[in-house]
């Protein structure tokens, strides 16, 4: 049972146009979202955040949107470029114990095309 | 800064053998975790740490075992390997912030096989 969905497995795109990444949740108790970036052999790396509280989050060409009421948040690349092709990972958390766990979609291969 | 530092990057297994995933940071994080990524999903959390010392169980904890000697160190052992545990695995840390959700750092992963 997937709680954090992201349906589209690769998006292309040319570059200078927008990419949009979109992911779907469940679980009413996420109250924090982030986005994580993975190029091939890598770890992934911490991209753009957005709370619960807010409905939109920017930094630099990254904007995140968050649609609680239909469970929905994307992302926005604008501009996009070459070196953003990536695995793009939605995650969600909720706090559980001692830690809050962070639950990951099975990302979005962003190709930009030159 | 080397961050998060996980060894081997690669390793094939036999069946029933047992191996030890290292995994050592160097940015005095009190959170330690570590990740699964099988193909064509996302990254299943396997066990966490708070602290030195202190351990608990992920999602997919099951033939997995973890310790937390240092703040440093967070070693992850499979006992009996099974090619099911054939994966991607990353360990990530991250400081603990009660304000707001801490980002993970991420080392470069350890691709795993078990044949």
């Amino acid at each position: 049972d997937q709680q954090v969905k992201q349906n589209s497995p690769s998006l292309s795109v040319q570059e200078g146009r927008i990419s949009i990444l979109n992911c779907d949740y469940t679980n009413s108790m996420f109250d924090y979202f982030l986005w994580y970036k993975k190029y091939p052999a890598e770890g992934p790396t911490f991209l753009i955040s957005i709370s619960s509280i807010k409905d939109k989050n920017e930094d630099g060409r990254f904007t995140v949107f968050l649609n609680k009421s239909a469970k929905h948040l994307s992302l926005h690349i604008v501009p996009s470029q070459p070196g953003d092709s990536a695995v793009y990972f939605c995650a969600a958390s909720a706090s559980s114990g001692s830690a809050r766990q962070l639950t990951f979609g099975s990302g979005t291969q962003l190709t930009v095309l030159p | 800064n080397a961050g998060v530092t996980q060894t081997p990057k690669f390793r094939i297994l036999k069946i029933g053998q047992s191996m030890t995933l290292q995994c050592a940071q160097d940015m005095n994080h009190n959170y330690m975790y570590w990740y699964r990524q099988d193909p064509g999903m996302g990254l299943k959390l396997i066990y966490y740490s708070v602290g030195a010392g202190i351990t608990d169980k992920g999602e997919v904890p099951n033939g997995y075992n973890v310790s937390r000697s240092t703040t440093e160190d967070f070693p992850l052992r499979l006992e009996l390997a099974a090619p099911s545990q054939t994966s991607v695995y990353f360990c990530a840390s991250s400081r603990r912030d009660p304000m707001t959700n801490e980002k993970l750092f991420f080392g470069s992963g350890t691709q795993l096989s078990v044949l």
